[in-house]
């Protein structure tokens, strides 16, 4: 599948915890974005890396980090984890920055912060 | 900053009907709109841009400056339209872009 994937797919861990999420990009796209997708709430967006530097931040916590890789997968850091932390983490992938609008989204990666 | 409103979490219609899903929208620059769709069981997908002025498996969705709004139409409903449907707001800037999305509404096409 040259899709974007995600991984883990489900994750449950408790409070204070750090886990850490990766994306692996469609095969060609450059850009990658995170979003987060709680209950009640639509996706949130995280940030976005474009060829391995940061080039739009959103709403990120500052106990969340990121980054992209030369390989261009992406992992997304969560740490010092809350209950409230618990959600859907969406990764999204694009050739450039956004030009026609069109992202690819993986399946996610649900967390439960116990 | 740019938001995005969609004021129905859940629309439920008869098949055949007409459906409208409604978006507005608030943004100080130039717009671009698109409406992402996601069935059961699959990937968040897009459906259609206003730049593209197409239809889409049957919808349209016209921008209109005036109203900042962007509604999803389809003048007659079909059960496998079923699905959770997300309009979505693009500010670029030069350094990156983003889409902002809205909270999303749950279609229900009922036979």
């Amino acid at each position: 599948d040259s899709g974007v994937t995600q991984t883990p797919k489900h994750l449950i861990t408790a409070t204070g915890q750090r886990v850490t999420l990766r994306c692996s990009p469609r095969s060609g796209d450059l850009s990658v974005y995170w979003y987060q997708q709680s209950l009640d709430q639509g996706l949130q967006f995280l940030i976005q890396y474009y060829n391995g530097e940061e080039r739009a931040k959103g709403n990120i916590l500052e106990r969340f980090s990121a980054q992209q890789f030369p390989d261009l997968h992406s992992e997304l850091n969560l740490s010092s984890l809350e209950l409230g932390d618990s959600a859907l983490y969406f990764c999204a992938s694009s050739k450039g920055t956004l030009g026609t609008g069109e992202l690819f989204f993986g399946e996610g990666s649900r967390l439960t912060v116990l | 900053a740019q938001r995005v409103t969609q004021p129905e979490k859940l629309l439920s219609v008869f098949k055949g009907a007409p459906v409208e899903l409604k978006c507005n929208y608030s943004y100080s620059g130039s717009p671009e709109l698109f409406w992402y769709v996601q069935y059961s069981r699959q990937r968040l997908q897009l459906l259609l841009r206003h730049i593209s002025r197409e239809s889409i498996k049957g919808f349209t969705a016209d921008l209109n400056k005036g109203e900042t709004s962007f509604h999803l139409k389809k003048p007659f409903a079909q059960e496998e339209d079923s699905a959770m449907y997300y309009c979505a707001l693009s500010a670029r800037k030069t350094s990156g872009s983003r889409l902002t999305f809205g909270e999303g509404t749950q279609l229900t096409v009922n036979p």
